[in-house]
């Protein structure tokens, strides 16, 4: 089936401005996890969803950044009143049991955000 | 804190040669190491995920050993091609029952034809 998905793929948004990303997981994963990515680096943890429920947010920066996955499938990552600081490429990813240790992780293409 | 560290940053190699490089990691509380290949401009691509003292994985002309024991694991590709030209990612889950891994800053493999 279709891979992790990611919308949108480049957002350029003005400093202090709201951005909404959305990632849509692999049908059927359980787990869908967030990942921020600066240039040349590996990514770096922000979150991650056990279905609905949001099992750990430890990697989130600030408050300015919240994340939800309502229904348990798509989850959305908000960024409140943009710094230049946020921008980097943000990657979701998806895998099939609950938050496993072994468990494959599968990386969408991630949303490149600017912020100006 | 944990740490994950990958050497070399970068490797210049010609065509047909094989290399390897290395991902050290916490060998306290050891449950996984991950493997991924990442191209620039494209999704991190999972390669393997070893979690025996021990294990050997492959696929194809890369494969990857395990010592849990002092910490490392080596990433190995025989007959380097210009295709196999990527950043290679370990990662390491943090502890508790949870999957979100912390990554290495990656080996960044070139390959001249």
């Amino acid at each position: 089936g279709a891979g992790v998905s990611q919308s949108p793929r480049y957002k350029v948004t003005k400093r202090g401005q709201d951005v909404a990303l959305r990632c849509d997981p692999i049908s059927g994963h359980v787990s869908l996890y967030w990942y921020r990515q600066a240039l040349g680096q590996g990514p770096e943890f922000l979150t991650y969803f056990n279905y609905e429920a949001q099992q750990d947010k430890s990697g989130l920066p600030n408050d300015r950044f919240s994340a939800e996955r309502p229904e348990g499938s798509i989850s959305t990552l908000t960024i409140q009143r943009t710094e230049q600081r946020d921008s980097a490429m943000y990657r979701c990813a998806s895998s099939l049991v609950g938050g496993g240790r072994t468990d494959t992780q599968y990386f969408g293409p991630g949303t490149r955000l600017t912020v100006l | 804190i944990l740490n994950v560290e990958q050497s070399p940053q970068s490797l210049h190699v010609q065509e047909g040669d094989s290399t390897n490089f290395t991902c050290s990691f916490p060998s306290s509380n050891f449950y996984a190491l991950h493997w991924y290949r990442w191209e620039t401009a494209k999704s991190p691509e999972a390669l393997f995920v070893m979690t025996l003292n021990g294990d050997e994985k492959k696929k194809g002309r890369i494969s990857a050993t395990l010592n849990t024991k002092e910490g490392y694991s080596y990433l190995y590709i025989k007959g380097s091609q210009p295709e196999d030209s990527a950043t290679y990612l370990c990662a390491f889950p943090t502890g508790g029952s949870q999957g979100n891994l912390i990554f290495g800053k990656g080996t960044k493999l070139s390959v001249k034809p």
